[in-house]
């Protein structure tokens, strides 16, 4: 399984984008890339996920290095709602989740 | 549409006691996901459903741990002879088929006295 390196944690002004980094240095070629988070008390929530090219939706953006080592999950307006344990998860395909500790977002007003 | 469902959202017992957790997946899923989730850590995966049977059991830590899905939908998570390392945040999650996205549920706080 690829091991992930996030950031502990992390501040951004409300209305700002948030960049969140990941580094899965060890990522095989055909495991894709997911971001869940995590509201306080909540369950993981699905944000987005990719395997080599950059991904688009409602939530967020995903950017995809070329030699698919690191990502950057980007809000691009973060407000205080966004403010969450954020989790990068390298999958296989495998049904094992590996969430580590992620890296905590606060947004500030 | 409905989400993941989890009951109860909070259990609190006391050591030795039998606890059983219940999970309502997605309707059509036919994959169901357990994890636990300590304080301060990322959940942890427990066992993995297709269908009725237990696909792969190896995240639980011990037998007094056991989970099933007679009828392929609703699972339950049974815990025997309850230790006060038991408590953490008891997660469910479900995906359309086990290569799909998991969509989890907002878990069942478990507190042993």
């Amino acid at each position: 399984d690829a091991k992930t390196t996030q950031p502990p944690s992390m501040d951004c002004a409300e209305g700002r984008a948030a960049n969140l980094p990941c580094n899965h240095s060890t990522i095989s070629g055909n495991e894709y890339v997911y971001w869940y988070r995590q509201i306080h008390s909540q369950g993981p929530q699905y944000i987005i996920h990719g395997l080599k090219n950059n991904e688009t939706n409602e939530m967020a953006s995903l950017i995809i290095t070329e030699d698919r080592k690191s990502s950057t999950l980007i809000l691009p307006h973060a407000t205080l709602r966004d403010t969450a344990v954020y989790y990068c998860i390298p999958g296989s395909g495998t049904y094992k989740y590996i969430f580590g500790t992620g890296t905590r977002l606060k947004v500030l007003a | 549409g409905a989400g993941v469902s989890q009951t109860p959202s909070n259990k609190v017992t006391e050591k030795g006691k039998y606890v059983e957790l219940r999970c309502d997946p997605i309707s059509g899923h036919t994959a169901l996901y357990w994890y636990r989730q300590s304080l301060g850590q990322g959940p942890e995966f427990l066992i993995y459903f297709q269908g009725t049977g237990a696909a792969d059991d190896s995240g639980l830590p011990n037998d007094r741990f056991f989970a099933v899905r007679p009828e392929g939908s609703v699972s339950t998570l049974k815990i025997q002879r309850t230790e006060r390392g038991d408590s953490a945040v008891y997660l469910c999650a479900s995906s359309l088929g086990v290569w799909e996205t998991q969509y989890f549920g907002p878990g069942t706080r478990l507190l042993v006295l």
